[in-house]
């Protein structure tokens, strides 16, 4: 069965600090993965989108890496802020189909 | 370059009537889809459309069904609304093949509160 699991559920972290949210998925085969940010009352927004073929790709202070041998996915935030206070969702596309498995998410929250 | 909008932002209807909701999306897009998100179980996926054909469906029983003008815009109705339609409805155009590892862009959501 196509499953995407992030861990942990929530997660609270002081301004400042480094996170690091996982993201397991059992979808074969394997097109792509991404990672979307979603504020709290506000659509998903992308972060990072990874092929087979990367291993690691940043946006500003997010990074996510990629291991296919393994089918684990992370996202690093460094010096987080409180902007940084959302939900991260894990998005895995089945290959040669139209579907998109959806985590249930990581709840982040950013204290000063 | 407008984002994807959706009307109305916020909704309030009692069991068994219907809602439609509307979707914009950024201009150029041929692909929206629609999803549904409940705070225990995440983003659902409803249905895709692609150039005014349904390309793809999920688990959703028929009283949710949907579809796409010339325009690209599109629409989605819940008939006979239940006590667990409660949710925020998110709508996401791209350009092409969202799962093809095109970036899709999500509205601001439609929250729907059926009471």
């Amino acid at each position: 069965k196509n499953q995407v699991e992030q861990s942990p559920q929530s997660l609270i972290i002081l301004e400042g600090k480094n996170c690091t949210l996982q993201c397991n998925y059992t979808v074969s085969p394997f097109s792509n993965l991404r990672w979307y940010k979603q504020d709290t009352g506000r659509g998903p927004v992308s972060l990072t989108i990874m092929t087979f073929s990367e291993n690691t790709k940043s946006n500003g202070r997010y990074t996510a890496t990629l291991d296919a041998d393994t089918k684990q996915s992370s996202l690093h935030i460094t010096a987080s802020q409180l902007s940084d206070s959302a939900s991260y969702i894990c998005v895995v596309s089945v290959g040669n189909t139209d579907k998109l498995i959806f985590g249930t998410g990581t709840r982040l929250q950013v204290f000063p | 370059k407008a984002g994807v909008t959706q009307t109305p932002r916020y909704l309030i209807k009692t069991r068994g009537q219907q809602v439609t909701l509307s979707c914009s999306p950024i201009s150029g897009h041929r692909s929206v889809s629609w999803y549904q998100q409940t705070p225990g179980q995440g983003l659902q996926f409803l249905f895709e459309y692609f150039s005014e054909t349904q390309r793809n469906k999920g688990n959703f029983p028929g009283r949710f069904s949907g579809r796409q003008f010339s325009n690209s815009r599109s629409e989605m109705n819940v008939s006979t609304l239940e006590l667990g339609d409660s949710a925020l409805y998110l709508c996401a155009s791209s350009y092409s093949r969202p799962a093809g590892g095109e970036t899709q862009y999500f509205g601001p959501g439609t929250r729907l509160l059926v009471l």
